[in-house]
């Protein structure tokens, strides 16, 4: 079971701003870094994000990342039809000890 | 260019084990931990434990605490996952990653 919690489904029309919320607790966004991935269908996922906001070289800068307090966000600005996609949260949990997802949010390009 | 490839696609019985293996290439394996994490069909991804390769150190999630074996072969670049006592409930896509590189997963499919 997921700690970190995401809206199931985003969606916007190409060229809008989608945003994608990642809430978690003290214990994991609160006191460590936040990671995005990028999951297209049927492939393995990617690191879109790291660190909160940094992303590694190829990934375009239409991919933001954000975080504050308990909560992150990802950011997708020029919405493209190729960005539709399942995309995740993760953090490390102090408490569990261990590394936790978010639930996944599904972006649909209209 | 880096690569993690892994290992094909496995049918078990419940009860019994699997080894999954992850190779490594285009970098230093000994540089960056490895990651495993599992998907079943339709669901969202769940981290199962991390191995450092220089060391051989491991951090396992509490989930697969007594399950899950991680290990590695530095002179062949390769890790390993192995998970024992298999149940339905273990069939999933199984993926290795060294962040930024991901594997290409390796389906697990558990049944009688």
């Amino acid at each position: 079971q997921s700690v970190l919690t995401q809206p199931p489904s985003a969606s916007g029309t190409p060229g809008q701003r989608v945003t994608i919320s990642c809430s978690g607790s003290s214990s994991n966004i609160g006191s460590n870094t936040v990671n995005w991935y990028q999951q297209l269908p049927g492939t393995a996922p990617k690191l879109l994000i790291y660190s909160n906001n940094q992303r590694p070289s190829g990934v375009p800068d239409r991919f933001s990342g954000s975080k504050s307090g308990t909560s992150a966000s990802l950011a997708i600005s020029g919405l493209q039809s190729e960005d539709e996609a399942d995309y995740y949260c993760a953090a490390w949990d102090d408490s569990l000890n261990g590394l936790v997802f978010g639930t996944g949010t599904k972006v649909t390009v209209l | 260019q880096v690569q993690l490839v892994q290992s094909g696609a496995e049918v078990k019985k419940p009860g019994a084990s699997v080894k999954v293996s992850c190779k490594a290439s285009g970098y230093t394996f000994t540089s960056y931990d490895i990651n495993w994490v599992r998907q079943a069909t339709g669901q969202g991804l769940e981290w199962m434990g991390w191995m450092n390769p220089n060391s051989g150190n491991t951090g396992y999630a509490q989930k697969f605490q007594g399950r899950v074996t991680m290990t590695r072969n530095t002179s062949i670049s390769t890790a390993y996952m192995e998970l024992s006592s298999l149940r339905s409930e273990d069939t999933a896509v199984y993926y290795c990653a060294a962040d930024p590189y991901w594997g290409q997963g390796t389906l697990v499919t558990v049944s009688s």
